[in-house]
């Protein structure tokens, strides 16, 4: 079973600051045919999970340019170049390379 | 538009059995992989099983062997049935759909309470 271990576990960020996660597998997430398997999830309070970032390093439809992704083969960073207080909720890695998907523990971002 | 609704959870004793469904509209479930995942109270996300589109289906090592995952293409329904309950499968569970072979979860549905207790 891959394992995905994110830090921190929890962020608190001023409105307008920047925020980084990260986020590293026990293995390479890197397939054959040259994506990354990684996925990054938003469940805002009180919902379902939201896709954010796919593939690594590519947002999701609707998702607001301030969100990138990116990493290689084991080590992978969910940045938020300038957060709001929309952004709050709770951030998840996920790996899809390979059964079981596993998630990482969760990132809680709250505003200051 | 794609909406995944399910159904089916409730209260159950430790060592019964519930069947969830997970009822599609705006695809076709046969045509796309579709998974299972559980929230239980205030932890995180857990990846439960998969049903491939070819009809293979894989489970966590924690319900292996008591979670049976299927589908009804008829219907357009994705089923688990949860067998010999733990007080530990208390959860949220919510079905997805994978975005074909880039396997993001790209919907959800609005998940099912699941409770197991005496």
């Amino acid at each position: 079973e891959i394992v995905m271990t994110q830090s921190p576990l929890s962020l608190s960020v001023t409105p307008g600051e920047p925020a980084s996660i990260s986020c590293r597998s026990s293995q390479n997430l890197l397939h054959s045919n040259g994506y990354k398997y990684v996925d990054w999830y938003l469940q805002k309070p009180g919902q379902s999970p939201q896709i954010v970032i796919y593939l690594g390093s590519n947002r999701a439809s609707g998702v607001p340019d301030r969100f990138s992704g990116s990493g290689s083969g084991t080590d992978f960073t969910l940045r938020v170049s300038r957060v709001e207080a929309e952004d709050v909720g709770v951030y998840y890695c996920m790996q899809a390379l390979q059964t079981p998907y596993t998630f990482g523990q969760g990132t809680k971002l709250e505003i200051k | 538009e794609v909406q995944l609704v399910e159904s089916g959870g409730g209260l159950v004793q430790p060592g019964g059995s519930l069947r969830l469904s997970c009822a599609a509209s705006g695809f076709t479930v046969s045509s796309h992989y579709m998974s299972w995942v559980r929230q239980a109270p205030g932890k995180g996300l857990e990846w439960v099983s998969v049903i491939y589109s070819v009809g293979n289906t894989y489970y966590a090592d924690s319900v292996k062997g008591r979670f049976t995952i299927s589908r009804d293409s008829s219907k357009n329904t994705v089923f688990l049935q949860m067998n010999s309950l733990r007080a530990e499968d208390t959860a949220v569970y919510f079905c997805a759909r994978h975005y074909d072979y880039l396997n993001y979860l790209d919907y959800w549905g609005q998940g099912n309470l699941v409770t197991v207790s005496s």
